[in-house]
């Protein structure tokens, strides 16, 4: 079963507008990463964040995590129509296991 | 572009064959992940090595499954006598945790579109 819960399921923007994704779990983890899937494709990462941080930037994106609500948000700042896919949060739940568990994804669409 | 890559990368086929996957992960990577992912779903884990062994598997992963990397290098992942309920795109990653890290990023292969008819 699905670990995490992505809020929303789909969103819809102009370019130039920011995007902000929730993802909700369930359990402790290891730490939560985020990735993105073009439409049919493999997935890409896009960050990393540990259990013991609470912001990260990388670019046009900056993530945080608050494992006292176990939620993490991803916002994309001035959005590109390239930007547009599916986004994926995923939880490594401890540090004796290493598979991640992937929430059901938000659907960005960007028009220009 | 030494990234994950996959074979093949579509496959149709009729219920009842069996059929085999291959990943080739970053070379450098001694961990290597297979994941399932269904349409409008996130992928979801089956199954993982850390160089030949298979450290962990999901009971997602039925007798009908079974995954291997002999020199742990390139994995494959068979499906016998294949059902309906197993089309869907799988996945193949690999990572190669840093020490005293026990999990790290994994990259991904564009994935094995699998049809049973």
């Amino acid at each position: 079963s699905q670990q995490g819960e992505e809020d929303p399921q789909a969103l819809s923007i102009q370019e130039g507008e920011n995007a902000t994704m929730n993802c909700s779990y369930k359990t402790s983890i290891n730490n939560l990463q985020w990735y993105r899937q073009n439409s049919g494709r493999g997935l890409v990462h896009l960050i990393l964040i540990r259990s013991n941080e609470r912001e990260k930037h990388s670019g046009r994106l900056r993530v945080t995590l608050d494992t006292s609500k176990k939620s993490s948000s991803l916002l994309i700042t001035a959005s590109r129509a390239a930007d547009t896919a599916s986004y994926f949060c995923a939880t490594a739940l401890s540090y004796n296991t290493d598979k991640l568990i992937f929430g059901t994804g938000t659907r960005l669409q960007v028009f220009p | 572009d030494t990234g994950v890559s996959q074979d093949p990368r579509h496959k149709i086929t009729k219920r009842g064959q069996n059929v085999t996957f291959r990943c080739d992960p970053i070379s450098e990577h001694n961990r290597l992940y297979w994941y399932r992912q269904t349409l409008g779903q996130g992928p979801e884990f089956l199954t993982y090595f850390q160089n030949e062994a298979q450290l962990e598997k999901s009971r997602l992963l039925s007798d009908r499954f079974s995954a291997e990397r002999p020199k742990g290098s390139f994995s494959t992942l068979e499906i016998q006598r294949t059902e309906q309920g197993d089309s869907a795109m799988y996945l193949c990653a690999s990572s190669f945790p840093r020490a005293g890290v026990s999990t790290d990023t994994q990259y991904f292969g564009p994935g094995t579109r699998l049809t049973v008819l």
